[in-house]
């Protein structure tokens, strides 16, 4: 139940186009879905997070859509760029209460952005 | 501001060697956090303290790790014996509350265990 399951592991696509990494949960406890960047060689950054109470939330080319009923969420890069070449790890934690310390991570996403 | 400070940013060690890795959270961060990524298990907490006090220790893989905070702004994490196993890139993060995803990582220490 703790599993929050990350697709695809890898993900190409060309200069301008859309990027969408999809992610499913099963703990219906989880109240919060934050998503990280990873560039190689540094750590994890916080990028944009949703609560289930709203269905989407956009910041610049960034989009977060959640679909509570299906337990499922999505990243949307628009207009991708090179610079946006990087792993992207979606997540899910409680929010709050006890064990809301605890992030449970996708396995990861590549994003190769081509010119 | 600086961020996480990490060091080691690589190490090198032979199996059976013991290996200290350090962490400097960000300032006034009362949270702190030690995860450890690799390709099969990506990223997995090994333990996490609020306030110096270990509260969840309960991924740390066996009695050959161990985590320590003296202070709020020193952690350390050791491995002794190390084995090749455990070799992976290890990230300690902090945050300002015990709340999840206020989590700041750092640039992490990658350890190759021969």
């Amino acid at each position: 139940q703790q599993q929050v399951k990350q697709s695809p592991q890898s993900l190409i696509v060309q200069k301008g186009g859309i990027s969408i990494i999809n992610c499913a949960y099963e703990n219906t406890a989880f109240d919060y879905f934050p998503w990280y960047q990873q560039f190689p060689g540094k750590g994890p950054a916080l990028l944009i997070a949703i609560r289930p109470d709203v269905s989407e939330k956009k910041e610049g080319r960034f989009t977060i859509s959640f679909n509570k009923s299906a337990k499922q969420f999505s990243l949307h890069i628009m207009d991708s760029q090179p610079g946006d070449s990087a792993t992207y790890f979606c997540a899910a934690s409680k929010g709050s209460g006890a064990g809301s310390y605890q992030l449970t991570f996708g396995k990861g996403t590549k994003l190769s952005v081509i010119p | 501001d600086a961020g996480v400070i990490q060091s080691p940013r690589h190490e090198v060690t032979e199996m059976g060697q013991e290996v200290t890795l350090r962490c400097k959270p960000i300032s006034g961060h009362n949270s702190l956090f030690w995860y450890r990524q690799t390709m099969m298990r990506g990223l997995e907490l090994l333990i996490y303290f609020n306030n110096n006090v270990p509260i969840d220790d309960s991924g740390m893989p066996e009695d050959r790790f161990s985590a320590k905070m003296p202070n709020a702004s020193f952690s350390t994490l050791k491995i002794q014996p190390s084995e090749p196993r455990d070799s992976a890139v290890y990230f300690c993060a902090s945050s300002l509350r015990t709340v999840a995803y206020e989590q700041y990582f750092g640039p992490g220490t990658r350890l190759t265990v021969t």
